[in-house]
Order: C-alpha cells, then sequence, then structure tokens
C-alpha cells in the first residue's frame, strides 16, 4: 500500500486554459475526497464520492469544475477556463468508511499565470 | 462563522516548552481528527478522537463533547514539532465530510 497518490505535483498554467488532476486513493478505500487549500487557510471541501458516486459537491465547485470517479477506484478533477483565482493546492483524501482514519495525498499545487 | 474555530492561528515558542492549541466547533460530530502539515507536504492525521483523550510520545489530545471543544497538547516541544496542525470533524449522518479549521502555525525555536 503506497498511500494516496496525486499527479502532477505542481502545475504551472495559463489563464483560460483547462487542467486535470489525477488522485489515486489507497485500494480498499470507498470514499474519496478533494479538497482545496489556499496560503494560510485550512482545506476547504470540494467534493467526495463513494465508490463511483459523487455523493456531495460544494457551491465553491462551479460549473468550470468537473469530477469523475468512473470505476471506484481513481478519480481525476478538470478545471475548465482557469482563472488565477484557481491557484491553490489541490488536496485528495480517501478513507474506508465515514468517521475512519482518513488518507491525505501529497496535494497538486497549481499556479494559474 | 466557521463551523470549527482554531486558537492560536500562530504560535512561536521556545525548544522544551508545553504547548496548547485549542479547537471549537459548532455542530454535531462523531469524530475529530488533529492534522499536522509541514511545509510543502502532505496531511498527516496524528489522532481521531470521539471522547475522552489520547496519548502519543509527547502529544495528548482531549475532547469535551458536551463543551465542544478539543485541544492539542505537546509536551518537551522540539524544532521538529515546527508545522501547521489542523482540527477537523466528522460531521454526523452517513454523508458526511470532514471540516477543517484554519489550522495553528507552530514555529518551536532554539
Amino acid at each position: 500500500d503506497t498511500g494516496v497518490s496525486q499527479n502532477p505535483r505542481h502545475k504551472i498554467t495559463k489563464r483560460g486554459q483547462n487542467v486535470t488532476f489525477r488522485c489515486d486513493p489507497i485500494s480498499e478505500h470507498n470514499r474519496l475526497y478533494w479538497y482545496r487549500q489556499t496560503l494560510g487557510q485550512g482545506p476547504e471541501f470540494l467534493t467526495y464520492f463513494q465508490n463511483e458516486a459523487q455523493l456531495e459537491k460544494s457551491r465553491l465547485l462551479s460549473d468550470r469544475f468537473s469530477a469523475e470517479r468512473p470505476k471506484g477506484s481513481f478519480s481525476t478533477l478538470e478545471i475548465q477556463r482557469t482563472e488565477q483565482g484557481d491557484s491553490a493546492m489541490y488536496l485528495c483524501a480517501s478513507s474506508l468508511v465515514v468517521t475512519s482514519r482518513i488518507a491525505f495525498g501529497s496535494g497538486t499545487r497549481l499556479t494559474v499565470v | 462563522k466557521n463551523e470549527v474555530e482554531q486558537s492560536p492561528q500562530n504560535l512561536t515558542a521556545q525548544e522544551g516548552e508545553f504547548i496548547t492549541i485549542n479547537c471549537s466547533y459548532s455542530v454535531g460530530i462523531s469524530a475529530l481528527h488533529w492534522l499536522q502539515q509541514h511545509p510543502g507536504g502532505g496531511i498527516v492525521s496524528l489522532f481521531m478522537l470521539s471522547s475522552g483523550k489520547k496519548k502519543h510520545g509527547r502529544l495528548i489530545a482531549t475532547i469535551n463533547i458536551q463543551e465542544k471543544h478539543s485541544s492539542l497538547h505537546i509536551t518537551a516541544s522540539h524544532p521538529r514539532d515546527s508545522a501547521v496542525y489542523i482540527c477537523a470533524v466528522w460531521g454526523t449522518g452517513t454523508a458526511s465530510k470532514l471540516t477543517f479549521g484554519t489550522g495553528t502555525r507552530l514555529q518551536v525555536t532554539l
């Protein structure tokens, strides 16, 4: 078990471009979460999946953001038409069931220039 | 007002000092996590607790469910303890998610 893996670690993109991040959770974990963290703040919830079903989306997740977990394993988070305000650390986490231990990836740091 | 509040936001201590970080929450919870985040690094779970007290090495976490308050204590602090410490709560119900505090940035100096 290699923990939660996120790719890429860093992404620099020009405003208006689309970006996609990938998260590979711990294999037996059925819950997968996406969070966004800006400097000096705690992580903010974006969305989460139980298996392949997306159960909740935050109001922070505008229509430019979409997340998928097609086979209940890895997940992708896509941001279309990126804006400078999208610059942040995007964190992925997984857990077996609610209120169990949660494991975090190292995050993908996005910089929109 | 955030559902999870931490204090202090920033803390500087000298090596060897006893440190306390506080967390208050306003929602019903099923469990609370204390997490550690190093600069540029991922987040590591230190404790998950739903009642009472847990101890791991120099770290102690307590929770008072009635008062909706938790504390993280570090005894004999060391520069390697320098990190951001984050309190996060699992909501109640099956469709709950983890809600985070804004974190406490701890700097331990020699």
